[in-house]
């Protein structure tokens, strides 16, 4: 068993939809919760960093973490064409390594 | 204010070859991360350094070495290439210190192995 499970989808929505991507991991002692956005033929870029349980919103983007079910969230809001990119979400300790999901591939079609 | 900066960004070699792969963080970091990505995975963690020495490494084989520089940029080597070393490798900088800090990646090295 995989330590960060993410669907692969590919996962196809309309223009202005509200996007939901999930993760879910086996490690407990996993604190750090990040989100990345990878494009093609580019590196992952960090969209959302969290600590522990609850949310945290940035723009059109808000990350939920609920460590009683082990379970990570991305949530989009009026989901853009240029949102279309693959999705990563990883997580660590308090060592550094990131351990990562497979990532969804996200297209937002007009 | 420049990003993470790897060279070469494509790479071919042959199996049995030898590459180096090269990286310089983020202005202000200190700490130089590894991961390799195969093709519709996420990202594998490698190894990671700081003051000059490797301060963790992932579950990948001796062939992959690493070094970093006073300056803390970072180069990662492979030897004995594999086909299965085929792979997107990325460098992540993050600033050192207390407690986790979010890690930046740059643009990856593509290399081929034929």
């Amino acid at each position: 068993q995989k330590e960060v499970e993410q669907d692969p989808g590919p996962l196809s929505v309309p223009e202005g939809a509200i996007v939901s991507l999930n993760c879910t991991y086996s490690n407990s002692a996993f604190q750090y919760f990040m989100w990345y956005r990878q494009y093609s033929r580019k590196g992952p870029e960090l969209l959302m960093y969290t600590y522990s349980s609850g949310n945290k919103e940035d723009g059109r983007f808000t990350a939920q973490v609920d460590k009683s079910s082990k379970y990570i969230s991305l949530f989009i809001r009026d989901s853009q064409p240029s949102d279309s990119a693959t999705y990563l979400c990883a997580s660590t300790g308090t060592a550094s390594k990131l351990t990562f999901g497979t990532g969804t591939r996200l297209q937002v079609t007009l | 204010d420049a990003g993470v900066t790897q060279s070469p960004t494509h790479l071919i070699k042959t199996r049995g070859q030898q590459v180096t792969l090269r990286c310089s963080p983020k202005s202000g970091h200190d700490t130089v991360s590894w991961y390799q990505q195969a093709l519709g995975q996420g990202p594998q963690f490698i190894f990671q350094y700081y003051e000059e020495e490797e301060r963790q490494r992932g579950n990948f084989p001796d062939r992959f070495s690493g070094h970093q520089f006073p300056n803390y940029s970072s180069e990662l080597n492979v030897n004995a290439l594999l086909l299965g070393d085929s792979a997107l490798y990325l460098c992540a900088s993050s600033p050192g210190g207390v407690g986790n800090q979010p890690q930046h990646f740059g643009d990856g090295t593509r290399l081929s192995i034929l």
